[in-house]
C-alpha cells in the first residue's frame, strides 16, 4: 500500500522568502501525486498535481513542485511567499488499483512580516 | 459552481444522539469520500463510494454509516454520537478514483462538537 510522509509539522517563513515543503511518498510504481492546500475554515484546494511528464509541474498561486524518483519526494517550492500563503499543507498519493487517495499529515505555515 | 456542498457548518451534539451529515455534489461525480480532520492527524477516510449503490469502509468507519441512493448525495450518519467523534469532517467528490490523476474536489467542511 502507498504512504506518504510530510516530515514537517510546521514551518515559519519570511514574507517574500523563498519556500520548500518536503513531502515523501512510498509506493513501487509511479505514483500520483498531488499537493492541496488549507486556509483556515476552508475546505481542501488543489495546488498541482502530477502524473507523468515534466518532473516539474507548475501550480496555481505561483508554487510549483518537483517529482524525484531516486529520491521517491515530491516537494512544493515557491520563490517568493506572500502573507495570504499562510495555511496548511497537505500532500497526497494515489496508486494503480487503489480508490482511494492517502494524505500526509499536513504542514503547517506559517508567514511573519 | 457549487461544487461539494455540505451541511450544516457547524454542529453540536449530546453524547448518545444521532445526526446525519449531509453531502451534495453537482459535477455528476462517481466517486465520493468522507474524512474527518484532528489536530495534527491530517485527513483520516471514514467511508467512500465509487458510485450510487456502492459504499464501502476507509480507515475509521466504526460508529458511522453511510448511503449512496443517488449520484448527486452522499449522506454521513452518527447514531450514538460520542466525544471521540468530535471532529472536522470534510466530504470530497472527484470524476475517477484515487489511480488517476483527477483531483478530490472538497466542501468546506462540518465542525462537529459532542458533549
Amino acid at each position: 500500500a502507498q504512504s506518504v510522509t510530510q516530515p514537517d509539522i510546521h514551518i515559519t517563513v519570511s514574507e517574500g522568502a523563498s519556500l520548500e515543503l518536503r513531502c515523501n511518498y512510498s509506493y513501487g510504481a509511479t505514483p500520483y501525486l498531488f499537493w492541496y492546500v488549507q486556509s483556515p475554515g476552508q475546505g481542501l484546494q488543489l495546488l498541482l498535481k502530477y502524473f507523468s511528464g515534466d518532473t516539474l509541474v507548475q501550480g496555481i498561486k505561483g508554487f510549483e513542485a518537483e517529482f524525484k524518483r531516486s529520491q521517491s519526494s515530491f516537494n512544493l517550492r515557491k520563490p517568493s511567499v506572500h502573507w495570504s500563503d499562510a495555511a496548511e499543507y497537505f500532500c497526497a498519493v494515489g496508486a494503480e488499483g487503489n480508490e482511494k487517495l492517502t494524505f500526509g499529515t499536513g504542514t503547517r505555515l506559517t508567514i511573519i512580516p | 459552481n457549487a461544487g461539494v456542498t455540505q451541511t450544516p457548518k457547524f454542529r453540536i451534539l449530546k453524547i448518545g444522539q444521532s445526526m446525519t451529515l449531509q453531502c451534495a455534489q453537482d459535477m455528476n461525480h462517481n466517486y465520493m469520500y468522507w474524512y474527518r480532520q484532528d489536530p495534527g492527524m491530517g485527513l483520516k477516510l471514514i467511508y467512500y463510494s465509487v458510485g450510487a449503490g456502492i459504499t464501502d469502509k476507509g480507515e475509521v468507519p466504526n460508529g458511522y454509516n453511510v448511503s449512496r441512493s443517488t449520484t448527486e448525495d452522499f449522506p454521513l450518519r452518527l447514531e450514538l454520537a460520542a466525544p471521540s467523534q468530535t471532529s472536522v469532517y470534510f466530504c470530497a467528490s472527484s470524476s475517477e478514483g484515487g489511480y488517476s490523476n483527477q483531483p478530490q474536489h472538497f466542501g468546506d467542511g462540518t465542525r462537529l462538537s459532542i458533549l
